[in-house]
């Protein structure tokens, strides 16, 4: 059985830093692209940051770049976003998520874009 | 990269087909036929519920269908029942090799 498992939530001041985790299992994770996507209270969901499956492609929304530093750990099953310079807009339960993918009929590794597996969240909120 | 526009809420009664659209730009989803859709119920994780456009993972019903014209892509839910209500978000991967969500969409069964 899939599962991604976040922590490392809390409460913090702002300007401070955080570090989340999430612990994959069931499932190779070495093989899967991943990313974190967060839902402020009330808000609709906002993709943060993604990272291919060996670690060498990154990505971040503009409104955590420079900010945000999203990482893996293949031996450990484990991604993580070390969160720096916090600010309220925060502020908002992080998930991980899976990037799902398949092989077509000649073999070629093809990405569905679409996130099929997901973590149940940690609550990050930034305040004085 | 501005989320792609949903409408805040769409109502129907119980067996009931109701429609979500999701209108976003060449550069996502009318330029890809990647655009995923998923329901989350209150407190819980997003699940996936349309892959691709129209394409349902395994488990999720045959009453949730997805199609795309243009810069539009939709979800249809057919014969609603009240487990349908929830929020729905549609997703769409971009131009610039990242993904963008809706703004989502309130699904209330009368």
């Amino acid at each position: 059985e899939v599962q991604l498992v976040e922590s490392g939530g809390g409460l913090v001041q702002p300007g401070g830093s955080l570090r989340l985790s999430c612990a994959a299992s069931g499932f190779t994770f070495s093989s899967y692209e991943m990313n974190w996507v967060r839902q402020a209270p009330g808000k609709g969901l906002e993709w943060v940051s993604y990272i291919s499956s060996s670690g060498s492609t990154i990505y971040y929304a503009d409104s955590v770049k420079g900010r945000f530093t999203i990482s893996r750990d293949n031996a450990k099953n484990s991604l993580y976003l070390q969160m720096n310079s916090l600010r309220a807009e925060d502020t908002a339960v992080y998930y991980c998520a899976r990037d799902s993918y398949y092989y077509d009929s000649s073999g070629y590794y093809m990405s569905s874009h679409c996130y099929d597996y997901w973590g149940q969240g940690t609550l990050v909120t930034v305040s004085s | 990269q501005s989320a792609l526009t949903q409408p805040a809420s769409v109502s129907g009664s119980p067996g009931q087909s109701i429609t979500i659209s999701c209108t976003g730009t060449s550069s996502d989803v009318g330029g890809y036929n990647y655009v995923s859709w998923y329901q989350q119920h209150p407190g819980k994780a997003p699940k996936l519920m349309i892959y691709e456009v129209s394409n349902r993972p395994s488990g999720v019903s045959n009453r949730f269908s997805g199609s795309k014209s243009g810069n539009t892509a939709s979800l249809t839910i057919s014969g609603l029942q009240a487990e349908d209500e929830a929020d729905y978000y549609c997703s769409s991967y971009t131009s610039s090799s990242t993904k963008v969500f809706g703004t989502g969409t309130k699904v209330t069964v009368l």
